[in-house]
């Protein structure tokens, strides 16, 4: 098993650009999490899916971002138009499904926005 | 709201000697608590989770951490710590009706030589 995985691992982009960072869960898994990490907020989480659907978002920070899971091996999340601010450490979990409690964490995508 | 505290941003120690790296949570209602393990340039690995029964549970690479109801705590500690424990440690909280894992600011262990 692969584990999950993310691309790019590191994006640099200016600001105003579009961000497009991407995750592949494990196979089976029915739960993907989306995290942003930065030292001054810690470990936030932004949206997560349940089979597909987003089941809360309440932490996407605001319009500029975006996320999408348009089939169960594929989720994407957009920044537009990204700010310097936004620079972070993005992580995509999975999670075999309710009633299992573990996520599994891919490597993350390290962005920069200058 | 839920929300969990990890009083110590950073714990140095030397190697062979024993940690505890502290946890505590606020909660109105259950929670099932979890201690994450983030090595440098990494994503978080489960360390081991409490959901119900022992109060005691035993993880990966000699870590244990024990769930205390009355103290809102959940102490993660290893007897013996070695070099490759070196980390950042983060411990989380969700409730047992949400499938919301709110996390603690970490703790940056630093083993010595």
């Amino acid at each position: 098993d692969a584990g999950v995985i993310q691309s790019p691992r590191h994006e640099v982009t200016e600001m105003g650009q579009e961000v497009t960072l991407r995750c592949k869960p494990i196979s089976g898994h029915n739960s993907l999490f989306w995290y942003r990490q930065t030292m001054m907020r810690g470990l936030e989480l932004l949206i997560y899916f349940n089979n597909n659907v987003p089941i809360d978002d309440s932490g996407m920070p605001e319009d500029r971002f975006s996320a999408k899971m348009p089939n169960a091996s594929f989720s994407t999340l957009k920044i537009q138009p990204s700010e310097p601010r936004d620079s972070a450490v993005y992580f995509c979990a999975s999670r075999p499904g309710q009633g299992e409690e573990t996520q599994y964490f891919g490597p993350g995508t390290r962005l920069l926005v200058l | 709201a839920q929300s969990v505290t990890q009083l110590d941003s950073q714990v140095p120690v030397f190697e062979e000697a024993p940690v505890e790296l502290r946890c505590n949570y606020s909660s109105s209602v259950s929670v099932y608590l979890f201690w994450y393990v983030q090595y440098p340039n990494q994503g978080l690995q489960l360390l081991l989770k409490y959901l119900s029964g022992s109060t005691l549970v035993k993880g990966i690479n000699g870590f244990e951490a024990e769930f205390n109801k009355s103290q809102t705590s959940f102490h993660l500690r290893k007897p013996s710590v070695h070099i490759s424990d070196t980390a950042e440690y983060f411990c989380a909280v969700r409730r047992t009706n949400t499938d919301k894992l709110i996390f603690g600011t970490g703790t940056r262990l630093q083993v010595f030589p």
